[in-house]
């Protein structure tokens, strides 16, 4: 069964305004990851974070991650009309076989 | 380039038609899975697998077969497509073990009338 969640389901924001999405998850991971979809592409990954990690940054990136919550955030700092995709959170609690289950993700638009 | 390979990116079938979708890494994952992904519905993952002639269903697998005779290639078969197969589908390979990124296809849309 799909193993995270994202909320909100669609953000809308004016660039330079930050976007913040979550994902929640049932079970224990050994990482979760964060992957951005342009419209009907295939998804490329953007951050990967541990489950013995707490915060991660990559250039306008910032993810957390509290297990004790089950719960992850990605923030996007400055946001650009580029930045308009669906971002997608991924466990890989899929009966340990380390592929990543996805959720139903968030749709990210950034007015410019 | 590093990339997965799908094909084709777009086809529209018949009802009961048998079809395959191929799927083809050049980077030596020994991991390999399909998903389709709908409306409302996010990504569902159909068939993985984790090495060659190794196969798993994932949460959406009934009305597809897959195989793994070769590390590179992981094709989706549809024996008899049905109208609610109509989805879009993609083919995802990564390393094996965890803390690993997985790399996708550009996806085929698939529409079945």
């Amino acid at each position: 069964s799909q193993q995270g969640e994202e909320d909100p389901q669609a953000l809308s924001i004016q660039e330079g305004e930050n976007a913040t999405m979550n994902c929640s998850y049932k079970t224990s991971i050994n990482n979760l990851q964060w992957y951005r979809q342009n419209s009907g592409r295939g998804l490329v990954h953007l951050i990967l974070i541990r489950s013995n990690e707490r915060e991660k940054h990559s250039g306008r990136l910032r993810v957390t991650l509290d297990t004790s919550k089950k719960s992850s955030s990605l923030l996007i700092t400055a946001s650009r009309a580029a930045d308009t995709a669906s971002y997608f959170c991924a466990t890989d609690a899929s009966g340990g076989s380390y592929i990543p289950t996805f959720g139903r993700g968030t749709s990210l638009i950034v007015h410019p | 380039e590093a990339q997965v390979t799908q094909n084709p990116r777009y086809l529209i079938t018949v009802t009961g038609k048998k079809l395959t979708v191929t799927c083809s890494q050049n980077m030596n994952h020994e991991y390999m899975s399909w998903y389709r992904q709908d409306p409302g519905l996010g990504l569902r993952q159909i068939y993985y697998s984790m090495n060659v002639e190794v196969t798993d269903k994932g949460d959406v697998p009934e009305g597809y077969k897959v195989s793994r005779k070769e590390k590179r290639n992981f094709p989706l078969i549809l024996e008899s497509p049905s109208p609610n197969q109509t989805s879009l589908y993609f083919c995802a390979s990564s390393y094996r073990g965890y803390n690993t990124e997985a790399f996708f296809g550009q996806g085929t849309r698939l529409t079945v009338v």
